[in-house]
């Protein structure tokens, strides 16, 4: 079946910039996570959706950043007003229904941002 | 400092050798992946793991909870074993029972 799909697969932009990145999740999986990794950093938690509830943004890094879930299904991350150190990949992941700490997260190819 | 360290962050080795890489983690966990990205891809969880030991194919992986430790094995390793490998733990409570925290990562070279 089909797994994860993000769009685009690069983005190069001028800095200020607004730009929105999409995540596709697998179809059922009802969690969706956003990662970025930076050059040469691990990887990092930007924001978790899960079902209905409200998502937790505790790891977004300025209020430059936001994303929706629409329909429980297709997220996406927006990034207002570029800046360079936002270059990075970003990465959407989803998983199974629940907060069990035994569900196997699915990752996408992610989205190589270049900030000009 | 890092919850979660990995070693060696870099790791060269010759077609056929056994590999290991290791990973150490501060807090309580639930559960721990093992990650592979190549280079210009994507993740794919390699193993999900909470005690004893996993195997798949020439992959081994083992975690001891008391230790707080997990070493990935790689055993007659291949140049399409290049990639690099991640570790990564999903806390006990709260928020972090659903949130991973990732190691940096061990660049592994395999060369033929």
């Amino acid at each position: 079946g089909a797994g994860v799909s993000q769009s685009p697969s690069n983005k190069v932009t001028e800095k200020g910039k607004d730009v929105e990145l999409r995540c596709d999740p697998i179809s059922g999986h009802t969690a969706l996570y956003w990662y970025r990794q930076s050059l040469g950093q691990g990887l990092e938690f930007l924001i978790y959706f899960q079902g209905n509830s409200a998502p937790d943004k505790s790891g977004l890094p300025s209020d430059r950043f936001s994303a929706e879930r629409t329909g429980g299904s297709v997220s996406t991350l927006t990034i207002q007003r570029t800046q360079q150190e936002d270059s990075a990949v970003y990465l959407c992941a989803s998983t199974l229904a629940g907060t069990s700490g035994y569900n196997e997260q699915f990752f996408g190819p992610g989205t190589r941002l270049t900030v000009l | 400092k890092n919850e979660v360290e990995q070693s060696p962050q870099n790791l060269t080795a010759q077609e056929g050798e056994f590999i290991t890489i290791n990973c150490s983690y501060s807090v309580g966990i639930s559960a721990l992946h093992w990650l592979q990205q190549h280079p210009g891809g994507g993740i794919v969880s390699l193993f999900m793991l909470s005690s004893g030991k996993k195997k798949h194919g020439r992959l081994i992986a083992t975690i001891n909870i008391q230790e707080k430790h997990s070493s990935l094995h790689i055993t007659a390793s291949h140049p399409r074993d290049s990639a690099v490998y991640i570790c990564a733990v999903k806390g006990m409570s709260g928020g972090s029972n659903y949130k991973l925290t990732f190691g940096k990562g061990t660049l592994l070279t395999v060369n033929p």
